[in-house]
């Protein structure tokens, strides 16, 4: 039973680019929600995502978005980037009918240079 | 007031100690209680749900106070392998950002032989 998934592991990247990271949930799920964790912090929800909608949204900037597949895989893309958004970045999978429980992918973590 | 607020730690602790973490968050009316485990460098996962009349699974014993807003966990006879950061995790009340997770700054856990 294949568990999330995110690619690419690590990301080095310099300001004002942009970046686009990957999620395949886990096997059966179709609830895609993406969170960023600064050092030293907890996890931050940014949004979630399913039957291709985002439904959910925290308190991120617009640079923020994202996009969910048919196929219930997502992706995040962060335009014009700042040093402030070095940081974890989580995929966490879920059932649509059990949203809370949610299941994170190992993660990217993104460098801002 | 922060949503979710936890001990600050670090706690260093002995094999074989009984360790005791706590939590509070700021919404009465959020509905869904958890702990996460995060080991350093990857994904939290889930620990333990938290239920109004308590729960215990193993070594580790979950606890809600709805009126007080207090979350604990506490872990009998610590191991080595229990040496992790510990999240307190919050589910909003019902409505727009339902199915968001609110996590604390984690609290960490350092168990010495």
């Amino acid at each position: 039973d294949a568990g999330v998934t995110q690619s690419p592991t690590h990301l080095i990247k310099t300001r004002g680019q942009q970046v686009t990271l990957r999620c395949s949930p886990k096997s059966g799920h179709d609830t895609v929600s993406w969170y960023q964790q600064a050092l030293g912090q907890g996890p931050q929800f940014i949004f979630q995502y399913y039957e291709e909608e985002e439904r959910q949204r925290g308190n991120f900037p617009d640079r923020f978005s994202g996009h969910q597949f048919p196929n219930y895989s997502s992706e995040l893309n962060v335009n014009a980037l700042l040093l402030g958004d070095s940081a974890l970045y989580l995929c966490a999978s879920s059932l649509r009918t059990k949203k809370v429980e949610q299941f994170f992918g190992p993660g990217t973590r993104l460098t801002v240079l | 007031r922060k949503e979710v607020e936890q001990d600050p730690g670090p706690f260093n602790v002995p094999e074989g100690a009984t360790v005791a973490f706590n939590c509070t968050y700021s919404n009465s009316a959020s509905q869904s209680f958890f702990w996460y485990r995060q080991d350093c460098r990857k994904e939290p996962k889930l620990l333990m749900s938290v239920y109004s009349s308590g729960n215990e699974d193993g070594r580790f014993t979950a606890q809600l106070n709805r009126a007080s807003q207090y979350i604990s966990l506490l872990i009998r006879d610590s191991k080595l392998s229990d040496s992790a950061t510990y999240l307190c995790v919050v589910n909003p009340p019902r409505g727009a950002g339902s199915y968001q997770l609110t996590f604390g700054k984690g609290t960490k856990l350092s168990v010495i032989p």
